[in-house]
């Protein structure tokens, strides 16, 4: 069975500095991971996603992640956060020949001014 | 771009009532999918369906019913509302082919149950 894990439940971090969101899976066959960010009171927005090919995978608003196989690890990083990141960040995994989406407990990202 | 809509953003019902929740995407999607999202818990799926008429269990079917009678519409029933039915709902929509294997959401459904 599939699963995902995200160890941070709130992140605080200064503007302009830099930002690691941790997520782990753990899945025995071939995985999709995708990253998603939700603002308050609003639906889930993808952020970006690996299916295949390049581990390092670019995403909107400057953000991005990197499949790591050997660790089951897709970490999000961002180099620089603005007041404008902050909200709430989903890790999910799924798979070929599947139909459910995992989706970790969510990240909530606190921009500090 | 791809829209799912969900029907109502915020609901107020009593207990032992029945509740529907509708939801409809535009882009000919085969997967539909409802979502329950509760603080520290993250998102649970309740259930989700595969083509029309067609539907799996999720997680936390419990409680919970479905209808897919057209391709584009998911509604989800709540045969009698309890109080631990109060939550964030989230619809949600894919195609490996359509949509990259990504999954779309709706603008969510807050369901108060007093």
């Amino acid at each position: 069975a599939q699963s995902v894990t995200q160890l941070d439940s709130q992140v605080p971090v200064f503007e302009e500095a830099p930002v690691e969101l941790r997520c782990n899976y753990s899945s025995s066959v071939s995985v999709y991971l995708f990253w998603y960010v939700q603002y308050p009171n609003q639906g889930l927005q993808l952020l970006l996603k690996y299916l295949s090919g390049s581990t390092l995978v670019k995403g909107i608003n400057g953000f991005e992640a990197e499949f790591n196989k050997s660790q089951t690890s897709f970490h999000l990083r961002k180099p620089s956060v603005h007041i404008s990141d902050t909200a709430e960040y989903f890790c999910a995994v799924s798979g070929p020949g599947t139909y459910k989406y995992i989706f970790g407990t969510g990240t909530r990202l606190k921009v500090l001014a | 771009d791809v829209k799912v809509t969900q029907s109502s953003r915020y609901l107020v019902k009593r207990t032992g009532e029945k509740v529907f929740l509708e939801c409809v995407q535009d882009m000919d999607h085969e997967n539909m999918f409802w979502y329950r999202q509760d603080p520290g818990l993250g998102l649970r799926l309740i259930y989700f369906s595969y083509d029309v008429k067609m539907k799996e269990k999720g997680d936390i079917p419990e409680g919970y019913s479905v209808s897919r009678e057209k391709k584009e519409r998911f509604s989800l029933i709540l045969e009698s509302a309890s109080t631990n039915q109060t939550s964030m709902y989230l619809c949600a929509s894919s195609s490996p082919v359509a949509s990259g294997n990504t999954i779309y959401f709706g603008e969510g459904s807050w369901l108060t149950v007093v």
